[in-house]
C-alpha cells in the first residue's frame, strides 16, 4: 500500500507570492492533517480535514487555508508569503479523526525568499 | 492548554549505551500518547504508542510507560545503534496532535 505523498518536495518562493501544496493520503485514510515545521516553534498543528469538512484549526492567521476532495485528497494554501513562512510542511493521514496513529508524508520544503 | 515537555538536546550517546528521553505532558482527561521518529531529510514515523494509563508501548528495542501519576512518558531503550540516530518527538493526542520540541540524538560508533 502506498505511503502519504506529497508534492512538490522542495519549493522557493518570494515575498507576497501564494503556495499550494498537495497531499495524497493513503488508500482508505479520509483524514487529512497539516503540521508546519520550523526549527524555532517545532511541529504546530495547522488543520485537519474529514470527509472534505475543515474539523479543527490552529493559531495561524487567515493567510493560511486548506480544503479537501471528495477523493481525500488534500491542499493547503497560503498567500502573501513572508519569510517566516519557510518551513517544512508536513502532511499526516488516518482513517478517521478517532484513529490513535496517523502517518506521514515527507514533507514539502518551502523556502521564502 | 495541553501541551508536551520533553528533554532538550543534543543528546550524545556511545553505541550500546542506555538511552532515557524524558516527557512529561499537561493534559484535561486522558489523552493517547505518541513517540515519533524522524531520520534526516525524512517525515515523521510512529515509533510507539500508548493509549491507557499504564500501557506500555514497544518498538524496535524501544519501551515507554504511559504514567498518570506523573503525568510522564519517558522513552527508553537498553542498546542504543548508531542507526538510531534520529530526532524523537514525543506527543499526545486528544482532538489533535500536540507535540513536544523534539530531541536530537546522537549515536557515535
Amino acid at each position: 500500500k502506498a505511503g502519504v505523498t506529497q508534492t512538490p518536495r522542495y519549493l522557493i518562493k518570494t515575498r507576497g507570492q501564494q503556495v499550494t501544496l498537495s497531499c495524497s493520503p493513503i488508500s482508505g485514510h479520509r483524514s487529512v492533517s497539516w503540521y508546519q515545521q520550523t526549527p524555532g516553534q517545532g511541529l504546530q498543528f495547522l488543520f485537519e480535514y474529514f470527509s472534505e469538512t475543515q474539523r479543527n484549526k490552529g493559531n495561524f492567521p487567515g493567510r493560511f487555508s486548506g480544503r479537501q476532495f471528495s477523493n481525500s485528497r488534500s491542499e493547503m494554501n497560503v498567500s502573501t508569503l513572508e519569510l517566516g513562512d519557510s518551513a517544512l510542511y508536513l502532511c499526516a493521514s488516518s482513517l478517521d479523526p478517532s484513529s490513535h496513529e496517523q502517518f506521514f508524508g515527507p514533507g514539502t520544503r518551502l523556502t521564502v525568499l | 492548554g495541553n501541551s508536551v515537555t520533553q528533554m532538550e538536546g543534543p543528546v550524545t550517546l556511545s553505541e550500546e549505551a542506555f538511552l532515557t528521553i524524558n516527557c512529561t505532558y499537561t493534559a484535561t482527561g486522558y489523552p493517547s500518547l505518541f513517540w515519533y521518529v524522524q531520520y534526516p531529510g525524512e517525515g515523521l514515523q510512529l515509533l510507539l504508542k500508548a493509549t491507557k494509563a499504564d500501557d506500555k508501548g514497544s518498538n524496535k528495542g524501544f519501551e515507554a510507560t504511559y504514567r498518570k501519576e506523573t503525568t510522564s512518558f519517558h522513552l527508553e531503550k537498553g542498546s542504543v545503534q548508531v542507526s538510531d540516530s534520529a530526532v524523537y518527538f514525543c506527543a499526545l493526542r486528544d482532538d489533535k496532535i500536540i507535540f513536544g520540541k523534539g530531541t536530537r540524538l546522537h549515536i557515535l560508533p
